[in-house]
């Protein structure tokens, strides 16, 4: 099967300007994650999605970060305006069922600069 | 509150030996266990995987876990490292619904 699929793979921006990440699951695949995983740190967990319906966003910082997933397939990951301490890779993984997880599928990540 | 612990943050072995990467984790109901691995420049990929039954979990490429539920612990193994088992290991924990990631292990294996 195709992996899931992450764009662009590396994205340098000033502070203060806005950014966006998209992704692509596996197909079928109902949940979808974006995760932060800042460099020597764990990914953390962003946002969930599940279908088109957000399950879980308590780490996402809202008043810069936004996420969509339309139609319940591709997702997009939103800053505006960024900051220097928002360097990091973003991480998209999905898994085909909630609740009995057999393990995420993470895409390569988008490594984002920001100066 | 749901928590994980890797403790050791960057390990040095030699081809051949053996590698044990520890991972303990705060949660008080019933969690599955996850050990990823991130190889230089790819994406994290799963290593291996326990939900129940019997503790000690095979992975991939020789890996095993053992689950020791009264010391909340999940290590990872292996009896003999290779130069190709460079990477960054991560251990995460899914609670409810919620995946934690650990800091990760830093293993780089001399040749």
């Amino acid at each position: 099967e195709a992996g899931v699929a992450q764009s662009p793979r590396y994205k340098i921006i000033e502070k203060r300007q806005s950014v966006a990440f998209w992704c692509n699951p596996i197909s079928g695949h109902a949940t979808l994650y974006w995760y932060q995983q800042i460099l020597g740190q764990g990914p953390k967990l962003l946002i969930q999605f599940q279908n088109n319906g957000v399950v879980d966003d308590s780490q996402l910082p809202k008043d810069r970060f936004s996420a969509e997933r339309l139609k319940g397939v591709d997702s997009t990951l939103k800053i505006q305006p960024a900051k220097l301490e928002d360097s990091a890779v973003y991480l998209c993984a999905s898994s085909s069922i909630q609740g009995i997880d057999y393990g995420y599928t993470f895409g390569s990540g988008t490594r984002l600069t920001v100066v | 509150a749901q928590s994980v612990s890797q403790h050791n943050h960057h390990v040095i072995l030699s081809e051949a030996a053996s590698l044990e990467l520890g991972c303990n984790y705060s949660y008080g109901g019933t969690v599955n266990l996850f050990w990823y691995v991130q190889y230089p420049g790819q994406h994290l990929q799963l290593l291996l995987k326990y939900f129940s039954g019997d503790p000690l979990v095979k992975g991939i490429k020789g890996f095993e876990a053992e689950f020791i539920k009264s010391k909340f612990s999940f290590n990872l193994r292996k009896p003999s490292v290779q130069w190709s088992d460079t990477a960054e290991y991560f251990c995460a924990v899914k609670g409810t619904y919620k995946y934690i990631f650990g800091t990760g292990t830093r293993l780089k294996v001399l040749a």
